[in-house]
């Protein structure tokens, strides 16, 4: 019962380097999201896919882009990390007519 | 503009008690829902319960209840009986309805003791 998977779960990344968060999941869901979380500030969206083919901004889109692949996969990259981009990022998805979201284990991206 | 407010930045309860972690939220909208979310030290996030802004009865899920008082935006998380493994922090969050966003409170550390 693999629920949403992302991988990887730990990355350093130097300052303009670009990598791809990769999340995939099984519950056969509408929606994917990416979100951010920063100490003291909880978590804010990034980008959302609300169906396959479709994606939108959220909160704090700059820097990064998304890729609904299908409607299993949701990736989220990087082209030049900057050190304000350390953070933990959560892939979350959720079937539209329910309510909760479930999230997946986060990824730790340290940019030094 | 949503808000979540969580004003506890850190809770301590004993093991057996019961505890209420409070949340206020700002919204100008009539249809939304209340969340509640558990992040315990692994990092992954757990639902816990769900109320929504229509709903009449205060929803509950075990040992866990939402005191939501409308007029006043609250949404407080009250969990009996605490237990150690409830040591963790907990995230309020709100979703309009009919749109995807949840806004997240900045989170409350509940530490249950033995």
């Amino acid at each position: 019962n693999a629920g949403v998977t992302q991988t990887p779960k730990f990355q350093v990344l130097k300052t303009g380097q670009s990598m791809t968060l990769q999340c995939a999941q099984d519950m056969n869901h509408n929606s994917m999201y990416w979100y951010r979380q920063d100490p003291g500030m909880g978590l804010r969206l990034i980008y959302y896919s609300a169906s396959e083919g479709t994606t939108d901004k959220g909160e704090v889109p700059n820097g990064y882009n998304v890729s609904r692949l299908n409607k299993r996969e949701f990736s989220l990259r990087l082209e030049s990390a900057a050190p304000s981009q350390t953070s933990v990022y959560f892939c979350a998805s959720r079937l539209n007519r329910e309510v909760e979201a479930f999230f997946g284990q986060g990824t730790r991206l340290t940019v030094v | 503009a949503q808000k979540i407010t969580q004003t506890q930045p850190g809770m301590f309860v004993q093991e057996k008690e019961a505890v209420t972690l409070d949340c206020t939220y700002d919204t100008s909208d009539q249809s939304y829902g209340l969340f509640w979310y558990k992040q315990p030290s692994s990092g992954e996030m757990i639902f816990l319960i769900y109320q929504g802004s229509y709903d009449e009865q205060n929803a509950t899920e075990g040992r866990y209840s939402l005191n939501f008082q409308k007029a006043r935006k609250s949404a407080n998380l009250v969990i009996s009986a605490s237990q150690l493994g409830d040591s963790a922090m907990y995230f309020c969050a709100m979703r309009r309805s009919g749109f995807q966003k949840l806004v997240f409170g900045t989170g409350t550390r509940l530490l249950v003791s033995p």
